[in-house]
């Protein structure tokens, strides 16, 4: 099973400012790495498929990075919308298998 | 509008059975693998099962093999999850979730509001 790591746990950042959240693999995926993003009492959203591409309606200060191990997840410029929790994916083997995800608090 | 609509859940005791339903509308439900990821309260998501589109590929997360089902009908427009043998850590909100296109392996881009299953005596 691949094991999926994210960091920091929690990140506490303000509007207009810069967040990166990372997700580590135990082996590689290639580019077949997600990300969601999750709030209070809602289902998970899908922002980023295969590494780097937007899923349909995400804005474009979402972005992704990464192959391999190694992920990124950039938002350019939070906005109030953005705090919440957020999950990458791997898809590359079963079983699928998530991180444990990133709480983005409002600091 | 791609619309996911869970049912079926609830307070069932240990040992006990349930069957959630998943009903898809707007979009070709026949053509996209199908998933159930669940999450405990308060915990992380952890993927469950899926089904490729035709029903005849499955896969399960080790801490459900044996237990659940997962099943569709395509005539239907429905995928469920046959759950046997409850336990207390089954307990959580179960989300059905879309595979994107042509993804049997895949990233989910739709997915249900949830339905909980409680798991106590």
């Amino acid at each position: 099973e691949i094991v999926l790591t994210q960091s920091p746990a929690t990140l506490s950042l303000s509007p207009g400012e810069g967040a990166t959240l990372s997700c580590r693999a135990s082996q590689s995926v290639g580019s077949y790495l997600g990300w969601y993003q999750q709030k209070p009492g809602q289902a998970p959203r899908l922002l980023i498929y295969d590494a780097s591409n937007r899923a349909t309606g995400i804005p474009a200060r979402f972005s992704g990075s990464g192959s391999e191990t190694d992920f990124t997840l950039t938002i350019s410029s939070l906005e109030p919308e953005d705090f919440a929790v957020y999950y990458c994916q791997q898809r590359n083997n079963w079983p699928i298998t998530f991180g444990q995800g990133t709480r983005l608090e409002i600091k | 509008e791609v619309q996911l609509l869970e049912s079926g859940g609830g307070l069932v005791q240990p040992g006990g059975s349930l069957r959630l339903s998943c009903a898809a509308s707007g979009f070709s439900f026949s053509n996209y693998a199908m998933t159930w990821v669940r999450q405990a309260p308060g915990k992380g998501l952890e993927w469950v099962a899926s089904i490729s589109t035709g029903g005849v590929n499955t896969h399960f997360a080790d801490s459900v093999k044996g237990r659940f089902t997962i099943s569709r009908d395509n005539s239907k427009n429905t995928l469920y999850l046959q759950m046997n043998s409850l336990r207390a850590e089954d307990t959580a909100v179960y989300y059905c979730a879309k595979g994107r296109v042509g993804q049997w392996l895949g990233h989910f881009d739709y997915w249900g509001q949830g339905t909980l299953v409680t798991v106590s005596s």
